[in-house]
């Protein structure tokens, strides 16, 4: 079975530059969120959706980022313009149904360094 | 100069043995909780999960105890095995203006000694 696809699994550039990272959910999951896992914070939810459309975008950090998911098998996360603290490990995770209390499916990963 | 960030708990066992991560839990109305086991490199991966209307479920090689009155529930791995090294997580799904939505915690760091 294919998980959770997240690309690139490595990113590293220079602070001032667009990042896009992208992920792909797996088939006929409704839902789809963006984390972001740090040491100092640990895992934190950026922003999730139901059926492509944003619902709770209330943890993404500032304007700098932004997610889109323009259809159900495609999503991405945009930080422009990028700096140093935004370096992480970014997932993405898709859970089925239409009923979150589901176990969410994660993938392995964006690993970010931003120089 | 001083590390400061997360301080993740470490459970160091001898290979075959048992083990027991336990996790506390804030939100009374949780209704749902999950582990995961993240290994170095990789994403979180389902273990296991259990409704509030249950207090044991049982996997392979896994069970998940909940006790709700003190809000706490452990995961206990029988017959640990050095693949079983990682870092668990607990997951209690706790409701938001949003919807209900799982928060996890810091997470334990389990060590399998061979």
């Amino acid at each position: 079975d294919a998980g959770v696809i997240q690309s690139p699994r490595h990113e590293v550039t220079e602070m001032g530059q667009e990042v896009t990272l992208r992920c792909k959910p797996i088939s006929g999951h409704d839902y789809l969120f963006w984390y972001r896992q740090t040491m100092m914070r640990g895992l934190e939810l950026l922003i999730y959706f139901n059926n492509n459309v944003p619902i709770d975008d209330s943890g993404m950090p500032e304007d700098r980022f932004s997610a889109k998911m323009p259809n159900a098998s495609f999503s991405t996360l945009k930080i422009q313009p990028s700096e140093p603290r935004d370096s992480a490990v970014y997932f993405c995770a898709s859970s089925p149904g239409v009923d979150p209390n589901q176990p969410q499916h994660f993938g392995d990963g964006t690993r970010l360094s931003i120089l | 100069g001083e590390s400061v960030g997360l301080h993740l708990p470490t459970l160091s066992v001898q290979e075959g043995d048992n083990s027991i991560i336990n996790c506390a839990y804030s939100n009374s109305a949780s209704d749902y909780f999950i582990w995961y086991k993240q290994e170095s490199g990789k994403g979180p991966q389902f273990i296991i999960d259990i409704r509030s209307n249950m207090d044991k479920r049982q996997g392979q090689r896994v069970t998940v105890l909940l006790n709700k009155t003190v809000k706490h529930l452990s995961l206990q791995i029988a017959a640990t095995q050095p693949g079983d090294s990682a870092v668990y997580f607990c997951a209690p799904s706790a409701p938001n203006n949003a919807g209900n939505m799982l928060t996890f915690g810091g997470g334990t760091r389990l060590m399998v000694k061979p």
